[in-house]
């Protein structure tokens, strides 16, 4: 089964900041890598699908890329909403993994 | 507007069974993928279960295979996770998730039951 690392585990910043998560694959996962965020009592709320692709409907300052095995998460300009847990989840060989999350937390 | 709401968490015994149901509405059910994800307590999120459209193609994590099983009735649009021989591990939010026909992504949650395991 495929194994995804993601990092950090933990991150704390400002508001107006940019901050950056990985999540690395094991092998190639034909770029079937998604991006959610996590708020305690919701649901998760998918905002990156495919890699790179935007949801419709979430603000630009959100953004992903990479390919293969290597793949990274972006927001910019950090805004007060935006403090929550962020997983990655990839898709291969009929299953779904997520990553470990990443807790961002304000400064 | 697409609604799944689940149930049939509870507190149960290490060793016990239960079964979840996951009630859809507001889509055509019988089109889509679904999956159970779940939550332990003050952990992150992880994939327990997949049920194909047509319930021919079914898929576990690791951790769960050979005590649970996914199915669905499609003409009652409800998808279901049977669970058996559970382990205090086990004890989380466990999510019901429509998986998009666009790609390989989860484009829809309930809010989740949960599975206390426990003596």
């Amino acid at each position: 089964d495929i194994q995804m690392t993601q990092s950090p585990s933990s991150l704390s910043a400002s508001v107006g900041d940019s901050v950056t998560i990985t999540c690395q694959a094991s092998h190639d996962i034909n770029n079937y890598l998604n991006w959610y965020q996590h708020k305690p009592g919701e649901a998760p709320k998918l905002l990156i699908y495919d890699a790179s692709i935007l949801k419709a409907g979430v603000p630009s300052r959100f953004s992903g890329s990479g390919s293969g095995t290597d793949f990274s998460f972006t927001i910019s300009s950090l805004q007060p909403e935006d403090f929550a847990t962020y997983y990655c989840l990839q898709y291969d060989s009929l299953m779904f993994t997520f990553g470990q999350g990443t807790k961002l937390e304000i400064k | 507007e697409v609604q799944l709401v689940e149930s049939g968490g509870d507190l149960v015994q290490p060793g016990g069974s239960l079964r979840l149901s996951c009630a859809a509405s507001g889509f055509t059910f019988s089109s889509y993928w679904m999956n159970w994800v779940r939550q332990a307590p003050g952990k992150g999120l992880v994939w327990v279960s997949r049920i194909s459209s047509d319930e021919t193609t079914l898929s576990y994590a690791d951790s769960v295979r050979g005590r649970f099983t996914i199915s669905r009735d499609n003409a009652k649009n409800t998808v279901y996770l049977q669970m058996n021989s559970l382990r205090g591990e086990d004890t989380a939010v466990y999510f019901c998730v429509r998986e998009s026909t666009a790609s390989y992504f989860f484009d829809n949650w309930g809010q989740g039951t949960l599975v206390t395991v426990s003596s």
